[in-house]
């Protein structure tokens, strides 16, 4: 089956301490995202990427760092310089030719800070 | 400056109708997506419109007019499950990313 996973589904961490989230999709799509969603505000790009070793900043990039080795694969951290992480974390991505329309969601990951 | 406006909250009753308006201002337009978004769970998608006009999918449809910056999701026959955050998104001009409204949240009551 094809499709985006994400790990873990919850995550807690203290103060101070960086995380990093999992991204993995086998659906060979080129283009990844990572979004950010807090409660009554939508989801907010943090970064995406369209090719392999290639990636920019979204909206609300600060505190935040990412990684496109492989184009299965795109992890996001979050960094102790992030000043309210707590939130729900959605990766996604989207294929070219006929399935360029659809954008693809992860089951997301919420994390906690302690 | 990128600006997509929907109503926080609808209420419903099971079989009626109800119409999810959407109001856009960005700097570019490729397409306009609705999705549909259960609490704890990731959106799922609903429709796509790039077009003016009107896409049905079963008791789901969605209305696009570029000219207006506006969109509607109208959602037929309405079912106690129907009861979840509608997401209205953008494309923009670079052609990949999402930008997205706030969301709506209805309630079908029985």
């Amino acid at each position: 089956d094809g499709g985006i996973t994400q790990s873990p589904k919850y995550l807690f961490r203290k103060e101070g301490q960086n995380v990093t989230l999992s991204c993995e999709q086998n659906l060979n799509h080129d283009a990844m995202y990572w979004y950010r969603q807090d409660p009554g505000q939508g989801l907010r790009l943090i970064y995406y990427s369209q090719i392999v070793n290639d990636f920019q900043k979204g909206d609300i990039a600060e505190g935040y760092s990412v990684s496109r080795e492989k184009k299965e694969s795109f992890p996001l951290t979050v960094t102790s310089a992030q000043k309210n992480p707590t939130a729900f974390y959605l990766c996604a991505s989207i294929g070219g030719g006929a399935n360029y329309n659809e954008q693809f969601f992860g089951p997301g990951t919420r994390l906690t800070v302690l | 400056g990128q600006n997509i406006d929907q109503p926080t909250e609808m209420t419903a009753t099971e079989g009626a109708i109800v119409q999810i308006n959407c109001t856009y201002q960005t700097s570019g337009f490729n397409g306009l997506f609705w999705y549909q978004q259960h609490a704890g769970e990731a959106p799922t998608f609903l429709s796509y419109n790039v077009l003016d006009g009107l896409e049905e999918k079963g008791r789901f449809s969605s209305f696009l007019s570029r000219s207006k910056g506006y969109s509607y999701l109208l959602l037929k026959e309405l079912q106690m499950k129907d009861s979840a955050s509608y997401l209205c998104a953008v494309r923009d001009q670079a052609g990949t990313a999402l930008i997205f409204g706030k969301g709506t949240t209805l309630s079908v009551s029985s």
